[in-house]
């Protein structure tokens, strides 16, 4: 079981670049999120998405879109990097039900923009 | 919209010490409370969660927490840490009604002293 695999783990882009970040989870879990980890900041939610086909803005959705077309599979894209973007990317997936309800998180993407 | 407060953010503690984290939440519904630990360089992992009943929640590795609803508090104890402690911790929100977005605290860096 592997759980939530998170691809790349390292990129460096430059500035305007465009690039996808790959988060698969193999649990069938619904919900699937992205978010960002910036030192002081905490975790930020940047879109989440409640099944296949669907997304919804988190918190800081500029500058990213996301798709959800296989419900195993939920997709960051950068179109045009910028600088601001410089993080680390967490991607979770969640469970339902009762008292087992509980994220699961990836090892993250750190990713430089220069 | 809810919002976490965790008011330090960085705590030096010898090994043996007994540690406290501060945790606040800012909405006024019924919340699912959560902290999660990250360890340098790798992922978020859960330490421990509150959703409802017996307000003092104990957790992995000898952590606990204490949910006070009138303070709008969820405050992280361990009565003696370790050098293998040493990491970042975050508090976590949801509301009950809703499972779909964890908001996080920004997090308190612990590094604890051989």
């Amino acid at each position: 079981n592997a759980g939530v695999t998170q691809t790349p783990k390292f990129r460096v882009l430059k500035t305007g670049q465009s690039m996808t970040l790959l988060c698969a989870q193999d649990m069938n879990h619904e919900y699937m999120y992205w978010y960002r980890q910036d030192p002081g900041m905490g975790l930020r939610l940047i879109h989440y998405s409640v099944g296949e086909g669907t997304t919804a803005k988190g918190e800081v959705p500029d500058g990213y879109n996301v798709s959800r077309l296989k419900k195993q599979n939920f997709l960051l894209g950068l179109e045009s990097a910028a600088p601001s973007q410089t993080s680390v990317y967490f991607c979770a997936s969640m469970r339902s039900g009762g008292n087992s309800w509980g994220y699961t998180f990836g090892s993250g993407t750190r990713l430089t923009v220069v | 919209a809810q919002s976490v407060s965790q008011h330090n953010h960085h705590v030096i503690l010898s090994e043996a010490a007994s540690l406290e984290l501060g945790c606040n939440y800012s909405y006024g519904g019924t919340v699912n409370l959560f902290w999660y630990v990250q360890y340098p360089g790798q992922h978020l992992q859960l330490l421990l969660k509150y959703f409802s009943g017996d307000p003092l929640v104990k957790g992995i590795k000898g952590f606990e927490a204490e949910f006070i609803k009138s303070k709008f508090s969820f405050n992280l104890r361990k009565p003696s840490v370790q050098w293998s402690d040493t990491a970042e911790y975050f508090c976590a929100v949801t509301r009950r009604i809703s499972f779909q977005k964890l908001v996080f605290g920004t997090g308190t860096r612990l590094l604890v002293s051989p």
